[in-house]
């Protein structure tokens, strides 16, 4: 069955980076985008982007841009998502999901588990 | 950016009733609104997508309804799993926002 299998928890202090991954199995991973959704603590959800997993081109919703990077590595099947100078308000669950199509509609499925980053000196 | 709101925020109910949760976008969306379920801890679950397609393998209690800026998601008869929260989202332009929850609580 397709799944999506982030890797676990991190604690890291202002300033530092993170790479959060999110490996893939059960299907091309290809012929789907990839997509991120950052939630803080108690809060909604906020799209942050996606990445075509053909050709690798990244799109960032704005507020995303300059601090995260979205990259693949398709030998691998997995997208990842980096963070560079964390912030106490970066402090989230991000969950990788990937986007289906039906027609001129799509949606998320399925997500990946979430990671937990907590920014915190 | 498409705003989407929810209403009501929370909703207090029993187990067997029907309730209805409504999705109001700022602007017309057709029919690209889809719907998740998230559990305390865990990622969110797609229901409904394109207003009204029941996603495979989601119980049949679970339809949408809707077009344009305003649309509905109905329990027809809650279930005790069905007590959680529940997200809109617009697929129709990019940033593909999501409105802000509904709470389901036991009444």
């Amino acid at each position: 069955q397709v799944q999506l299998v982030q890797s676990g928890s991190e604690l890291k202090k202002p300033g530092a980076s993170v790479k959060v991954s999110c490996t893939t199995s059960g299907y091309t991973f290809s012929n789907y985008a990839m997509n991120w959704v950052r939630q803080a603590p108690g809060q909604g959800l906020e799209w942050m982007g996606w990445i075509n997993t053909d050709t690798g081109n990244p799109t960032y919703a704005q507020g995303f841009t300059g601090q995260f990077v979205f990259s693949l590595d398709t030998s691998v099947s997995t997208a990842y998502l980096q963070i560079s100078s964390l912030k106490a308000e970066d402090t989230a669950v991000y969950y990788c999901a990937r986007s289906v199509s039906s027609g001129h509609y799509f949606r998320f499925d399925p997500w990946g588990q979430g990671t937990l980053v907590t920014v915190s000196s | 950016d498409i705003q989407m709101t929810q209403s009501p925020s929370s909703l207090s109910a029993s187990v067997g009733d029907r309730v209805t949760i409504t999705c109001r976008a700022s602007q017309s969306i057709s029919s690209y609104l889809n719907w998740y379920q998230q559990k305390p801890g865990k990622a969110p679950k797609i229901l409904i997508y394109a207003a009204s397609s029941l996603q495979s393998g989601v119980p049949s209690r679970f339809s949408g309804s809707g077009s344009g800026t305003d649309f509905t998601l109905t329990i027809s008869s809650l279930q005790p799993e069905d007590f959680t929260t529940y997200f809109c989202q617009q697929s129709y332009t990019s940033p593909y926002t999501f409105g802000q929850g509904t709470k389901l609580e036991i009444k």
